[in-house]
């Protein structure tokens, strides 16, 4: 019931492309879903949040939408970027404690 | 604001010693701190949670006897790994929250730790 399943596990995107990745949870006390970017040998960075009344969020080229009735949350980049390639986490919080997702390896080409 | 440092970004040490690596919110109060195991290539996973002044709770399969967390105050944690074997070695990362960072958790830079 604690699990946060992300795919797809890689992605290749082209220089200008939009990425997606997607994340589906089964328990309903999750409060908060952040979105982390990894580097390697980084520890993680908040990208962007969205709280479970909120249907979509934007910042910048980041938008998280999020479904409640289907569980489902996901991330897109717009004009992805090479400096955009990375290791992206979801994640859902319950109880103060973040559940994250396997990860996602992006990979934009130029 | 809200920046959570690691000391030492990475260390090495031989099987059988004990190896202590620092957790610090340098802007903030942090209340709680978390400390998470990352393999190569797989997701973090939840070591530990401490608050300021009181005992760790540790999540299940984690030894608390290996692995002594201490939140002796606001703005520092640390984790002994102690009589270590190669297969601690891993990447740790902490994360703290607290104060105007509330319930947001920031991330340390992590630190590797490799045992020979």
């Amino acid at each position: 019931q604690q699990q946060v399943k992300q795919s797809p596990q890689s992605l290749i995107v082209q220089k200008g492309g939009i990425s997606i990745i997607n994340c589906a949870y089964e328990n309903t006390a999750f409060d908060y879903f952040p979105w982390y970017q990894q580097f390697p040998g980084k520890g993680p960075a908040l990208l962007i949040a969205i709280r479970p009344d909120v249907s979509e969020k934007k910042e910048g080229r980041f938008t998280i939408s999020f479904n409640k009735s289907a569980k489902q949350f996901s991330l897109h980049i717009m004009d992805s970027q090479p400096g955009d390639s990375a290791t992206y986490f979801c994640a859902a919080r319950s109880q103060g404690n973040l559940i994250f997702g396997k990860g996602t390896k992006l990979s934009v080409k130029p | 604001g809200a920046v959570v440092s690691q000391h030492p970004s990475w260390v090495i040490c031989k099987s059988g010693t004990s190896v202590k690596i620092e957790c610090r919110s340098l802007d903030f109060q942090a209340t709680t701190m978390f400390w998470y195991r990352q393999f190569p290539k797989q997701s973090l996973m939840l070591m530990a949670t401490s608050n300021e002044g009181s005992k760790a709770t540790y999540e299940q399969g984690v030894e608390k006897d290996k692995f002594l967390i201490n939140h002796a105050s606001l703005t520092l944690s640390t984790l002994t790994v102690t009589s270590a074997h190669p297969e601690d070695s891993s990447f740790y990362i902490c994360s703290a929250s607290g104060g105007r960072a509330s319930r947001e958790q920031y991330f340390g830079p992590g630190t590797r730790l490799t045992v020979t």
